[in-house]
C-alpha cells in the first residue's frame, strides 16, 4: 500500500513568515494528495487537494504541488497569520476508495 | 449542508468500563469510517463501511472493539472493556461513492476525546 513521510514539528514562525511544510510520498500510480488541518480541539479539516500529477491545489492562501518527479507534495503559505496556528497531516489513500494514511502531523504555532 | 455529527465529545472512564460513541454521517454519504489518533499522531483507521457492510477492519481490535451501522446511515463504536491505552481522540468521516466506489475525499466530524483512567 502507498505511505507519506512528513516533516516533524513543532514550527513556530513569526507572522508573515513564510512556510513550507515538507510531505514526500511512495504510491502505486497516481492516487489523489491531501492537506488537512486540525484547529486545537477540532476534528479534521479538509485544506487542499490535487487529483493529479502537476496539479495545483490552493486553499486559504496556502499551496501545494504534485510533483511526481520527487514524489512531493510540500504545503507553502507567503504569510502566515496567527489564525494558523494549527496541526497540518499529509495524507494519501492506501489504496483507491479506502482508507486515508496520514503523515505524523507538523504542529505549527505563529507568534504576532 | 450539515457536516458529520458526533457524539459525545468528551468522555472520560475508567480502564475495564464500557463506552460508545455515535456517529452521523454527511446525507447521502455511503461510506464511513473510524479512525483513532492517538496525540501527537496521525489518524489510523479503525473501520470502513460502505452503507451497512464492512469494507475493511483489518486494525480494529476486535476482542474489544465492535462497531455498527444497521441502517446504513448513522454508526456506534464500542470499546469493551477499555484499556489506558484507549485513551485517544475517535474520529468519524464519511464520503460519497462515485461510480460505484468510494471518493478518496474524506470529510471528518469533530471527533470524541476519550481519557480512560
Amino acid at each position: 500500500g502507498n505511505s507519506v513521510t512528513q516533516m516533524e514539528g513543532p514550527v513556530t514562525l513569526s507572522e508573515e513568515a513564510f512556510l513550507t511544510i515538507n510531505c514526500t510520498y511512495t504510491a502505486t500510480g497516481y492516487p489523489s494528495l491531501f492537506w488537512y488541518v486540525q484547529y486545537p480541539g477540532e476534528g479534521l479539516q479538509l485544506l487542499l487537494k490535487a487529483t493529479k500529477a502537476d496539479d495545483k491545489g490552493s486553499n486559504k492562501g496556502f499551496e501545494a504541488t504534485y510533483r511526481k518527479e520527487t514524489t512531493s507534495f510540500h504545503l507553502e503559505k507567503g504569510s502566515v497569520q496567527v489564525s494558523d496556528s494549527a496541526v497540518y497531516f499529509c495524507a494519501l489513500p492506501y489504496n483507491q476508495g479506502g482508507k486515508l494514511i496520514f503523515g505524523q502531523g507538523t504542529e505549527l504555532s505563529v507568534k504576532p | 449542508e450539515a457536516g458529520v455529527a458526533q457524539s459525545p465529545r468528551y468522555k472520560i472512564i475508567e480502564k475495564r468500563q464500557s463506552v460508545a460513541f455515535w456517529c452521523n454521517p454527511i446525507s447521502g454519504h455511503a461510506t464511513l469510517y473510524w479512525y483513532q489518533q492517538i496525540l501527537g499522531q496521525g489518524p489510523k483507521l479503525l473501520i470502513q463501511f460502505q452503507n451497512n457492510g464492512v469494507v475493511d477492519d483489518s486494525q480494529l481490535p476486535k476482542d474489544r472493539f465492535s462497531a455498527e451501522r444497521l441502517k446504513g446511515v448513522d454508526s456506534t463504536l464500542k470499546i469493551q472493556p477499555a484499556k489506558l491505552e484507549d485513551s485517544a481522540v475517535y474520529l468519524c468521516a464519511s464520503s460519497p461513492l462515485s461510480g460505484g466506489r468510494s471518493t478518496d475525499t474524506q470529510y471528518f466530524g469533530p471527533g470524541t476525546r476519550l481519557t480512560v483512567l
